[in-house]
Order: structure tokens, then sequence, then C-alpha cells
């Protein structure tokens, strides 16, 4: 396990299309986050998941998006009926929890969606 | 709330010059902070974070970072920069979610 395992790459998609990311964190993370990025920014904060637990949604996260991280493991990031606004870099990153003494986080290469 | 700020979009240096790349922020209680890296087309790889303890944390690459309380500020610095520096540099604060600034954008010319 040397990383944190994003799929796809790349995504073009219809706008209205739903769309689903996944990312595999590294094993023994038990925290898992999503980001999204777009050009010239810094990342934003989705969502972040312990174990399958998810504590923290962000004002960002609409209900048009939702994750899951069922087992505790890999997660999905599904997004219903795309808007052009919603390009972006989607990255997920993993941690051990705080208390773990890891504070740093490992990120994913990032999923970029181009809705058109 | 926690949060990061970077005052400066564009940083240029002359390869083998020293480099600053500037953070400040605002947190409440104490900072947990954070240097990423960004490469073209790549997720964010971490360069180096300050806990607690010495003032100057040492990190990836050679660089450097400098934590002061008094002006609330984590510059990332370097003492020779190399034009494969040249990327894009984010300061990030830890809080439930790592909060990140909006980057600054290095260019080391030859």
């Amino acid at each position: 396990d040397t990383g944190v395992s994003q799929d796809p790459r790349h995504k073009i998609t219809k706008r209205g299309q739903n769309v689903t990311f996944r990312c595999d964190p590294i094993s023994e993370h038990n925290r898992l986050y999503w980001y999204r990025q777009t050009l010239g920014q810094g990342p934003e904060f989705l969502t972040y998941f312990q174990n399958e637990a998810q504590l923290e949604k962000s004002r960002l996260l609409s209900d048009r998006f939702s994750a899951e991280r069922p087992k505790g493991s890999f997660s999905t990031l599904e997004i219903q009926r795309t808007e052009q606004g919603d390009s972006a870099m989607y990255l997920c990153a993993s941690s051990l929890a705080s208390g773990q003494g890891n504070y740093g986080y490992t990120f994913g290469s990032g999923t970029r969606l181009t809705v058109v | 709330a926690q949060s990061v700020a970077q005052p400066e979009d564009q940083v240029n240096v002359a390869e083998g010059n020293p480099l600053t790349v500037k953070c400040t922020y605002s947190v409440s209680g104490n900072p947990y902070l954070f240097w990423y890296v960004q490469y073209p087309n790549r997720g964010l790889q971490f360069l180096l974070k300050y806990i607690t303890g010495d003032n100057l944390v040492k990190g990836s690459y050679g660089f450097e970072a400098e934590f002061n309380k008094s002006q609330t500020s984590f510059h990332l610095k370097k003492p020779s920069a190399l034009v494969s520096d040249s990327a894009l540099y984010f300061c990030a604060v830890k809080g439930q979610g790592m909060r990140f600034g909006a980057g600054t954008r290095l260019t080391v010319k030859p």
C-alpha cells in the first residue's frame, strides 16, 4: 500500500448526469477526507470520515453531493445532477486520528471533473 | 474558526537565492500548522508541520519554516532556491478538517 488512490483520474460528463468517484486510503488510516480544488485556489474542505462515520460536512456540500465509507475502508463521493460549477479537482486524503500522533494528511492525485 | 492566509499570490526568486513564502494564521488554542506543495496535475505533498517544540521546523527538500507566535506567522523558507522548487505552495491549519490557504505560486528562474 503505497498511498491514496483515486479513480478515475479524469471524468467528463454532461450537465445533469450523476457521477461517482472512488478513493482508497492508506489501509491503516482511519480518517478519510474529501476536498474540492478549483484552478488557482486552495483545496476546500467538503467532508471527512472516521472509520465509517461521517463526522463533519461543509456547507459547501449541497444536497446533490453525498459521500459514503460503508466499511471504513474505501469511500465514494457522488454528485447528482451535475452542474458546470461542479467542474473541479476532487481530492481525497487520509490520516490517522489526531490522538495517534500523525497529524499530516496523505493526498491522492485527485479526480478532475469537467461538466460540459 | 481556524484559518490561514497567504498574502502573496506569486513569489519570484532567482536560482540560488533564498526564498520565503509567507503565511499567517488565526486559531483558537494551540495551532497545528502545515506546508504542502503541489506540482502540476498532482495531489498535494506534505512538506513539514509545526505541532509543538522548536520554532524552526525542518522539512522535506531542504525547506524549513519558522513559527512566530507573536506575529501569528508560519513562513516557509529555503536558503538556496532551485528551479525544481517552482510549484504551488499551500499553508494549512488543522481543525476537524485541514483548512488551506489560497496558495502561493513560487517561480524560481535560472
